[in-house]
């Protein structure tokens, strides 16, 4: 199975700062073939369901706020906000549909400092 | 857009089956290139996918569950099901219903999702 491991569990930014979210994959996620990577973001907010943000690593999902972005590449992705919005206190996973099991990351709780 | 909902049981006995029902509307459940997924995640903790199923009734399962679970499809009533066999409180969880896109023999993400429904094994 590959594990993703995310970082930091939870962080507090004050509004309008730069919030980062590390997840790091026990094993390539890069499919050679087509140059994409298998990972996709998903924001939680309290009482909902996950919300997708980011797919193939770093594209953003229609509707989904500029401030989003996704980077990384192989195994280590990060999933930036640009300027922190309260809309934004959620808690956020990364998840892999590179191999089977498909599964995700611990998420990360975000909160406004 | 189409739009899942879960429905089923909230409580289930220790050793028994949880089954769960997940409607969806807006869109076919037949259509080509989806795969219909059920998800679940304890309180305050993590998710885990649990399996998807095709419309044909392909099915992929977490090996973790695989030996416990069933997951079907009823393309006539547009909904697709989630067995699962000798639940105990671990088991406890909110369980989703979502789709899942499926094409060039990939799984992508998770979209849309259900709201969830509260699943509590206890006696």
């Amino acid at each position: 199975d590959i594990v993703l491991t995310q970082s930091p569990d939870s962080l507090a930014v004050s509004l309008g700062e730069r919030a980062s979210i590390n997840c790091k994959s026990s094993q390539s996620v890069l499919f050679n073939s087509n140059s994409k990577n298998y990972l996709t973001w998903y924001r939680q907010k309290p009482g909902q369901p996950p919300k997708v943000l980011i797919y193939w690593a770093s594209t953003r999902a229609p509707g989904v706020p500029d401030r989003f972005s996704g980077s990384g590449s192989g195994t280590d992705f990060t999933l930036t906000i640009s300027s922190l919005q309260a809309e934004d206190v959620a808690t956020y996973f990364c998840q892999q549909y590179y191999s089977a099991p498909l599964t995700f990351g611990g998420g990360t709780k975000v909160e406004i400092k | 857009q189409v739009q899942l909902q879960e429905s089923g049981p909230g409580l289930v006995k220790p050793s028994e089956t949880l089954s769960l029902t997940c409607s969806v509307s807006g869109g076919s459940i037949s259509s080509s290139g989806y795969y219909w997924a059920w998800i679940r995640q304890p309180p305050g903790r993590g998710l885990e996918w649990i399996g998807s199923i095709y419309h044909s009734g392909s099915t992929y399962y977490n090996p973790s569950l695989k030996r416990r679970v069933t997951i079907s499809v009823d393309t006539s009533k547009n909904e697709f099901s989630l067995k699962l066999n000798s639940v105990a409180a671990a088991d406890t969880a909110v369980y989703y219903c979502a789709s899942q896109e499926y094409y060039d023999n990939d799984f992508h993400w998770f979209d849309p999702w259900g709201q969830g429904t509260l699943v509590t094994v206890s006696s």
